[in-house]
């Protein structure tokens, strides 16, 4: 099956500076790629999503860069602000017919105002 | 707010009770989910319902059952439960299968 591998763990960047999270998977098959952010007491909610025919995706201060040769895909965060700080989790599956996500283990972020 | 609730939101259990974990989803979705997530592990996706109908059971333990009445409504049943089954129980619903999972808050379930 699918095994997704998200770094780092935890960030800690300065209020304004920029943070990227990375994420690898290991079939070929994934064609679909969401990002969520959970915040404390919270369930995970989808932020951004990629599709495998797309190589960049942006939404305000959040992108997402897709590598299908190289099976990996990131999150940017430009501009951070404290209210950034969250668990950040990536995740691969099948589209077409699929029911499973498979989801990396998260990254905590911490902006520091 | 998703679209998606979940009672209750915190429950304490003994290992010998018996109590269920209630899913609404107000978005007209087709399929719904249970995760499990634990800390430092990646959510582990439990069950899946499209149209009613259980299409994934990932090797879970016979003392959680599912039931999903209708499209809107998914349960899941606890009974002799472990200390280790201690964790957030997620509830998520998508349009299709394998795109967009909306997320409900989670019931936090510890077990003594």
């Amino acid at each position: 099956g699918e095994n997704v591998e998200q770094h780092p763990s935890t960030l800690s960047v300065q209020e304004g500076d920029s943070a990227v999270i990375k994420c690898t998977y290991s079939d070929s098959a994934s064609n679909y790629f969401p990002w969520y952010k959970q915040e404390l007491g919270k369930g995970p909610q989808l932020i951004i999503d990629i599709r495998s025919n797309v190589g960049e995706k942006k939404d305000q201060r959040i992108a997402v860069t897709l590598n299908k040769t190289a099976k990996h895909f990131s999150l940017h965060i430009t501009e951070t602000q404290p209210e950034d700080s969250a668990v950040y989790f990536c995740a691969a599956s099948i589209s077409t017919g699929g029911n499973q996500f498979y989801f990396g283990t998260g990254t905590s972020l911490t902006v520091i105002p | 707010e998703t679209g998606v609730t979940q009672t209750p939101r915190h429950l304490v259990m003994g290992m010998t009770n018996k109590k269920s974990l209630k899913c609404e989803q107000h978005l007209g979705h087709n399929a719904m989910y249970w995760y499990k997530q634990s800390a430092k592990k990646p959510l582990e996706l439990m069950f899946v319902y499209s149209l009613e109908e259980r299409v994934e059971n990932n090797s879970v333990p016979s003392r959680f059952s599912p039931e999903c009445p209708n499209s809107s409504h998914l349960f899941l049943h606890l009974h002799t439960l472990q200390p280790e089954d201690s964790a957030l129980y997620l509830c998520a619903s998508s349009q299709v299968r394998g795109l967009e999972q909306f997320f409900g808050p989670g019931t936090r379930l510890t077990v003594l």
